[in-house]
Protein backbone atom coordinates (compact mmCIF):
# COMPACT_ATOMS: atom_id res chain seq x y z
CA UNK A 1 0.00 0.00 0.00
CA UNK A 2 0.68 3.57 -0.72
CA UNK A 3 3.18 5.41 2.56
CA UNK A 4 4.36 8.48 3.10
CA UNK A 5 7.18 9.38 5.50
CA UNK A 6 8.19 12.52 7.13
CA UNK A 7 10.83 13.90 9.32
CA UNK A 8 9.37 12.52 12.88
CA UNK A 9 11.82 14.86 14.63
CA UNK A 10 11.05 18.45 15.28
CA UNK A 11 12.31 21.10 12.98
CA UNK A 12 14.39 23.61 14.93
CA UNK A 13 15.59 26.73 13.15
CA UNK A 14 16.71 30.69 13.83
CA UNK A 15 14.22 33.39 11.79
CA UNK A 16 15.71 34.40 8.56
CA UNK A 17 17.02 30.84 7.78
CA UNK A 18 16.21 28.68 5.37
CA UNK A 19 13.59 25.38 6.53
CA UNK A 20 13.64 22.45 4.29
CA UNK A 21 11.14 19.66 4.99
CA UNK A 22 11.08 16.23 3.58
CA UNK A 23 8.37 13.73 2.34
CA UNK A 24 9.27 11.02 1.19
CA UNK A 25 6.67 8.18 -0.68
CA UNK A 26 6.69 4.63 -1.63
CA UNK A 27 4.67 1.96 -3.65
CA UNK A 28 3.23 4.32 -5.95
CA UNK A 29 3.91 7.25 -8.05
CA UNK A 30 1.53 10.20 -7.67
CA UNK A 31 0.25 12.46 -10.30
CA UNK A 32 -0.06 14.89 -7.97
CA UNK A 33 1.66 15.46 -4.24
CA UNK A 34 0.20 18.73 -1.80
CA UNK A 35 1.54 20.38 1.17
CA UNK A 36 -0.33 21.37 3.96
CA UNK A 37 0.50 23.65 7.36
CA UNK A 38 -1.35 22.92 10.67
CA UNK A 39 -1.54 24.72 13.24
CA UNK A 40 -2.26 23.16 16.96
CA UNK A 41 -6.06 22.67 17.27
CA UNK A 42 -7.09 23.52 13.89
CA UNK A 43 -7.70 21.61 10.72
CA UNK A 44 -4.62 21.60 7.77
CA UNK A 45 -4.54 24.42 4.93
CA UNK A 46 -3.49 23.97 1.75
CA UNK A 47 -0.66 25.46 0.51
CA UNK A 48 1.19 24.07 -2.47
CA UNK A 49 -0.13 21.41 -5.24
CA UNK A 50 3.09 20.10 -7.50
CA UNK A 51 2.65 17.66 -10.24
CA UNK A 52 4.70 14.43 -11.70
CA UNK A 53 5.59 16.80 -14.49
CA UNK A 54 7.06 19.92 -12.44
CA UNK A 55 10.35 19.53 -10.76
CA UNK A 56 9.53 22.71 -8.59
CA UNK A 57 6.49 24.93 -8.02
CA UNK A 58 7.02 28.38 -6.09
CA UNK A 59 5.13 30.92 -4.10
CA UNK A 60 5.96 33.81 -2.29
CA UNK A 61 8.80 32.33 0.55
CA UNK A 62 7.63 28.72 -0.32
CA UNK A 63 9.02 26.03 -2.97
CA UNK A 64 8.41 22.94 -3.17
CA UNK A 65 10.51 20.52 -5.25
CA UNK A 66 9.15 16.77 -6.61
CA UNK A 67 11.90 14.30 -7.41
CA UNK A 68 9.75 11.31 -8.83
CA UNK A 69 13.26 9.44 -9.49
CA UNK A 70 13.81 9.46 -5.49
CA UNK A 71 9.87 9.57 -4.61
CA UNK A 72 10.49 12.91 -2.46
CA UNK A 73 9.42 16.14 -2.24
CA UNK A 74 11.33 18.90 -0.03
CA UNK A 75 9.18 21.62 0.96
CA UNK A 76 11.57 24.94 1.73
CA UNK A 77 10.29 28.61 3.72
CA UNK A 78 13.03 30.79 2.84
CA UNK A 79 13.36 34.04 5.16
CA UNK A 80 11.11 32.08 7.62
CA UNK A 81 9.82 33.64 10.51
CA UNK A 82 8.66 32.89 14.09
CA UNK A 83 4.78 33.23 12.17
CA UNK A 84 6.28 30.11 10.01
CA UNK A 85 6.30 28.01 13.41
CA UNK A 86 3.43 24.88 12.63
CA UNK A 87 3.34 21.46 11.21
CA UNK A 88 3.86 20.46 8.27
CA UNK A 89 2.00 17.72 6.29
CA UNK A 90 2.12 16.40 2.85
CA UNK A 91 -0.32 14.20 1.17
CA UNK A 92 -0.64 12.25 -1.80
CA UNK A 93 -3.60 11.07 -3.59
CA UNK A 94 -4.40 7.19 -3.58
CA UNK A 95 -4.68 4.87 -6.80
CA UNK A 96 -7.32 2.76 -7.77
CA UNK A 97 -11.06 3.98 -8.01
CA UNK A 98 -11.82 4.67 -4.44
CA UNK A 99 -9.16 7.04 -4.77
CA UNK A 100 -8.60 9.47 -1.50
CA UNK A 101 -5.76 11.77 0.39
CA UNK A 102 -2.94 9.86 2.17
CA UNK A 103 -1.15 11.49 4.98
CA UNK A 104 2.01 12.20 6.06
CA UNK A 105 2.42 12.34 10.02
CA UNK A 106 4.16 16.09 9.49
CA UNK A 107 6.74 17.35 10.73
CA UNK A 108 6.68 20.50 13.52
CA UNK A 109 8.65 23.24 12.63
CA UNK A 110 9.76 26.08 15.07
CA UNK A 111 11.50 28.89 14.24
CA UNK A 112 12.93 30.98 16.88
CA UNK A 113 13.57 34.37 17.25
CA UNK B 1 -17.89 34.27 1.15
CA UNK B 2 -17.22 30.26 0.91
CA UNK B 3 -16.10 28.01 3.79
CA UNK B 4 -16.64 25.25 5.84
CA UNK B 5 -18.12 25.06 9.38
CA UNK B 6 -18.17 23.25 12.25
CA UNK B 7 -20.27 22.99 15.38
CA UNK B 8 -19.57 22.77 18.39
CA UNK B 9 -16.22 23.90 18.09
CA UNK B 10 -15.74 22.26 22.40
CA UNK B 11 -17.82 19.84 23.46
CA UNK B 12 -17.93 18.02 26.74
CA UNK B 13 -20.16 15.43 27.25
CA UNK B 14 -20.87 12.08 29.57
CA UNK B 15 -20.69 8.58 28.59
CA UNK B 16 -23.71 6.86 27.12
CA UNK B 17 -24.73 10.38 25.54
CA UNK B 18 -25.91 10.73 22.28
CA UNK B 19 -23.74 13.57 20.51
CA UNK B 20 -24.28 14.65 17.00
CA UNK B 21 -21.16 16.82 15.11
CA UNK B 22 -22.25 19.26 12.67
CA UNK B 23 -20.38 19.84 9.38
CA UNK B 24 -21.51 22.69 6.72
CA UNK B 25 -19.49 24.15 3.75
CA UNK B 26 -20.56 26.43 1.40
CA UNK B 27 -18.57 25.97 -1.26
CA UNK B 28 -20.59 23.65 -3.46
CA UNK B 29 -18.45 20.43 -2.88
CA UNK B 30 -19.53 16.60 -3.78
CA UNK B 31 -16.73 15.11 -2.02
CA UNK B 32 -16.78 15.37 1.90
CA UNK B 33 -14.43 13.72 4.99
CA UNK B 34 -14.49 13.46 8.33
CA UNK B 35 -11.11 12.37 10.39
CA UNK B 36 -10.20 11.99 13.83
CA UNK B 37 -6.64 13.24 15.11
CA UNK B 38 -5.19 13.24 18.34
CA UNK B 39 -2.78 15.95 18.98
CA UNK B 40 0.67 15.12 17.97
CA UNK B 41 -0.93 12.27 15.65
CA UNK B 42 -1.60 11.79 12.42
CA UNK B 43 -4.57 12.25 10.33
CA UNK B 44 -7.24 9.40 10.31
CA UNK B 45 -9.92 8.85 7.72
CA UNK B 46 -13.41 7.77 9.58
CA UNK B 47 -16.08 8.60 6.91
CA UNK B 48 -16.10 9.71 3.69
CA UNK B 49 -19.00 11.16 0.68
CA UNK B 50 -18.85 11.64 -2.83
CA UNK B 51 -22.20 13.14 -3.15
CA UNK B 52 -25.92 13.00 -1.99
CA UNK B 53 -26.79 9.34 -0.06
CA UNK B 54 -23.36 8.24 -0.74
CA UNK B 55 -21.19 7.70 2.29
CA UNK B 56 -18.52 5.04 2.85
CA UNK B 57 -16.22 4.18 6.16
CA UNK B 58 -12.64 5.46 6.15
CA UNK B 59 -9.54 3.48 6.75
CA UNK B 60 -9.91 4.08 10.76
CA UNK B 61 -12.88 1.90 12.55
CA UNK B 62 -15.18 4.06 13.83
CA UNK B 63 -18.31 3.72 16.21
CA UNK B 64 -20.12 6.80 14.66
CA UNK B 65 -21.93 6.97 11.47
CA UNK B 66 -22.73 9.97 8.97
CA UNK B 67 -25.33 10.71 6.53
CA UNK B 68 -25.12 13.43 3.49
CA UNK B 69 -28.43 14.32 2.80
CA UNK B 70 -28.18 17.83 1.47
CA UNK B 71 -24.79 18.70 -0.69
CA UNK B 72 -23.86 20.78 1.72
CA UNK B 73 -23.85 19.06 5.32
CA UNK B 74 -22.42 15.76 6.25
CA UNK B 75 -23.00 15.47 9.92
CA UNK B 76 -21.51 12.42 12.44
CA UNK B 77 -23.38 11.20 15.14
CA UNK B 78 -22.56 8.79 17.92
CA UNK B 79 -24.73 7.13 19.44
CA UNK B 80 -23.93 6.44 22.86
CA UNK B 81 -20.55 8.59 24.14
CA UNK B 82 -17.66 6.65 25.29
CA UNK B 83 -14.09 8.03 26.82
CA UNK B 84 -12.55 6.05 23.76
CA UNK B 85 -13.72 8.75 21.85
CA UNK B 86 -12.24 11.86 23.72
CA UNK B 87 -10.29 13.54 20.14
CA UNK B 88 -10.60 16.11 17.29
CA UNK B 89 -12.84 15.91 14.95
CA UNK B 90 -12.36 17.47 11.65
CA UNK B 91 -14.48 17.87 8.75
CA UNK B 92 -13.13 18.52 5.02
CA UNK B 93 -14.29 19.17 1.33
CA UNK B 94 -13.58 18.40 -1.84
CA UNK B 95 -14.28 19.57 -5.49
CA UNK B 96 -14.75 16.41 -8.08
CA UNK B 97 -11.65 17.59 -9.92
CA UNK B 98 -8.42 15.40 -10.21
CA UNK B 99 -6.50 16.83 -7.48
CA UNK B 100 -8.58 16.34 -4.15
CA UNK B 101 -7.16 18.99 -2.66
CA UNK B 102 -8.77 19.43 0.80
CA UNK B 103 -10.29 22.65 3.05
CA UNK B 104 -10.94 21.96 6.41
CA UNK B 105 -13.25 23.19 8.64
CA UNK B 106 -11.91 24.72 12.27
CA UNK B 107 -12.46 21.12 14.03
CA UNK B 108 -14.47 20.17 16.80
CA UNK B 109 -12.70 18.76 20.25
CA UNK B 110 -14.97 16.63 22.00
CA UNK B 111 -14.22 15.19 25.53
CA UNK B 112 -16.04 12.15 26.94
CA UNK B 113 -15.64 11.73 31.17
Amino acid sequence: SQKIEQNSEALNIQEGKTATLTCNYTNYSPAYLQWYRQDPGRGPVFLLLIRENEKEKRKERLKVTFDTTLKQSLFHITASQPADSATYLCAILSAGNNRKLIWGLGTSLAVNP
Amino acid sequence: EADIYQTPRYLVIGTGKKITLECSQTMGHDKMYWYQQDPGMELHLIHYSYGVNSTEKGDLSSESTVSRIRTEHFPLTLESARPSHTSQYLCASSDRGPVETQYFGPGTRLLVL
